[in-house]
């Protein structure tokens, strides 16, 4: 089944105390991205990636780190989480063209995290 | 940046009426997409708008992507219960490769 897998799926931590959360997608993906979901704030991308190797910022990436070294895995990195940082977090992938830009996600599951 | 706002944020109709949603860009987006979360869950690709005045269908829903590619609209014909969640707009500006959400419309429907 084609799919995009966040693990874990519910996290509590500790301010200050690292974490990553993985993702990845069985469909040969170019693109994927991370994108954090708050009350009355929508959808927010942090990073995005068009390709193993090559990450870019999003609106928000204040406080994250990604990487991309394999084309399936793009996992989600809190060097140092803080309050500010609990929220529902997604990964999604999707098929990139240069002229055509990014077609339609899919979603991950959510990682809902919270940080006390 | 790149701004995309969604109205209304909220809308309660009942079973059987119509509702719509209205997204706009300020800036000129090269494709519009439409997303549908059911609460608990994650979005859910709906559609891909790409041409200007573009018109698309899908059962009862109708997509529509304005002349200027600055605004788009979703409308729902006769809303039914397993309408219920938040619709999101996201558009990519031109030779962009950022995809920004609108803040969503959350439906609920009265049986």
């Amino acid at each position: 089944e084609a799919q995009v897998t966040q693990n874990p799926r519910y996290l509590i931590t500790v301010t200050g105390k690292k974490l990553t959360v993985t993702c990845s997608q069985n469909m040969n993906h170019e693109y994927m991205s991370w994108y954090r979901q708050d009350p009355g704030l929508g959808l927010r991308q942090i990073y995005y990636s068009m390709n193993v190797e090559v990450t870019d910022k999003g609106d928000v990436p204040e406080g994250y780190k990604v990487s991309r070294k394999e084309k399936r895995n793009f996992p989600l990195i809190l060097e140092s989480p803080s309050p500010n940082q609990t929220s529902l977090y997604f990964c999604a992938s999707s098929l990139f063209s240069g002229t055509g830009g990014v077609y339609g996600y899919t979603f991950g599951s959510g990682t809902r995290l919270t940080v006390v | 940046g790149q701004q995309v706002m969604q109205i209304p944020q909220y809308q309660h109709v009942q079973e059987g009426e119509d509702f719509t949603t209205y997204c706009n860009s300020s800036t000129t987006l090269s494709n519009i997409q439409w997303y549908k979360q059911r609460p608990g869950g994650h979005p859910v690709f709906l559609i891909q708008l790409v041409k200007s005045g573009e018109v698309k269908k899908q059962k009862r829903l109708t997509f529509q992507f304005g002349e200027a590619k600055k605004n788009s609209s979703l409308h729902i014909t006769a809303t039914q219960t397993t309408d219920v969640g938040t619709y999101f707009c996201a558009g990519r500006e031109n030779a962009g490769n950022m995809l920004t959400f609108g803040g969503g419309t959350r439906l609920m429907v009265k049986p």
